[in-house]
């Protein structure tokens, strides 16, 4: 079954410097998610991205982030310069169809766990 | 404000037994909701999506049902087996733009 693959599995880096968190989507999906979790929090919502733009963000994510689809296959988010707080599990997701009119289920990656130090 | 709430954050139970969790919501209309499964270190996998005009679903040994009354979906797992032990999330589209918004989750814990 075809899957959302992201990596790294973890990445450790210091407070300040800037990271770019990789995803590969499903091939035939059409919209592109980020979330995260921090540890023994909910999976929060972070951006919704579809024809090359965001289509929706949340107040988290503010100017330090961008998400970029630089070909096509890859998903990206850059943090640009880290903060301790930035320290979460980030999951990439993809669905067939969007979730602003249709129910399309979101298919995960398993993360990358971003510590900052 | 908006709020998902998922009334236990841990459940124990027998294996064998129906486990059943629950997701309230206020200050929502949802047109439908969703339930995943986390395992740790996992990302969430899409498990139910019940649709507001639908009472019940079910799928192999899992029943959802929701309530828009009551603002209440109730998530059961019958002949529980220590493999379904794991963190459900349930999820809702959130206002006109849609994106899904989780809940805590419920982390059940089926004993042998």
């Amino acid at each position: 079954e075809p899957e959302v693959t992201q990596t790294p599995s973890h990445q450790v880096t210091q407070m300040g410097q800037e990271v770019i968190l990789r995803c590969v989507p499903i091939s035939n999906h059409l919209y592109f998610y980020w979330y995260r979790q921090i540890l023994g929090q909910k999976v929060e919502f972070l951006v919704s991205f579809y024809n090359n733009e965001i289509s929706e963000k949340s107040e988290i994510f503010d100017d330090q982030f961008s998400v970029e689809r630089p070909d096509g296959s890859n998903f990206t988010l850059k943090i640009r310069s880290t903060k301790l707080e930035d320290s979460a599990m980030y999951f990439c997701a993809s669905s067939e169809i969007g979730q602003e009119i249709y129910n399309s289920p979101l298919h995960f990656g398993n993360g990358t766990r971003l510590t900052v130090t | 404000s908006q709020k998902i709430e998922q009334n236990s954050e841990a459940l124990n139970i027998q294996e064998g037994k129906t486990a059943t969790l629950t997701c309230n919501y206020t200050n929502y209309s949802p047109a439908y909701l969703q339930w995943y499964r986390q395992d740790p270190g996992r990302g969430p996998v899409f498990l139910l999506l019940i649709r507001e005009n639908e009472k019940e679903k079910r799928k192999e040994r899992l029943k959802v049902t929701f309530d828009t009354t009551l603002k209440q979906s109730l998530f059961h797992i019958t002949a529980s087996q220590p493999a379904d032990s794991a963190t459900y999330l349930c999820a809702l589209k959130r206002g006109s733009q849609g994106n899904l918004i989780f809940g805590k989750g419920t982390k059940l814990s089926v004993k042998p």
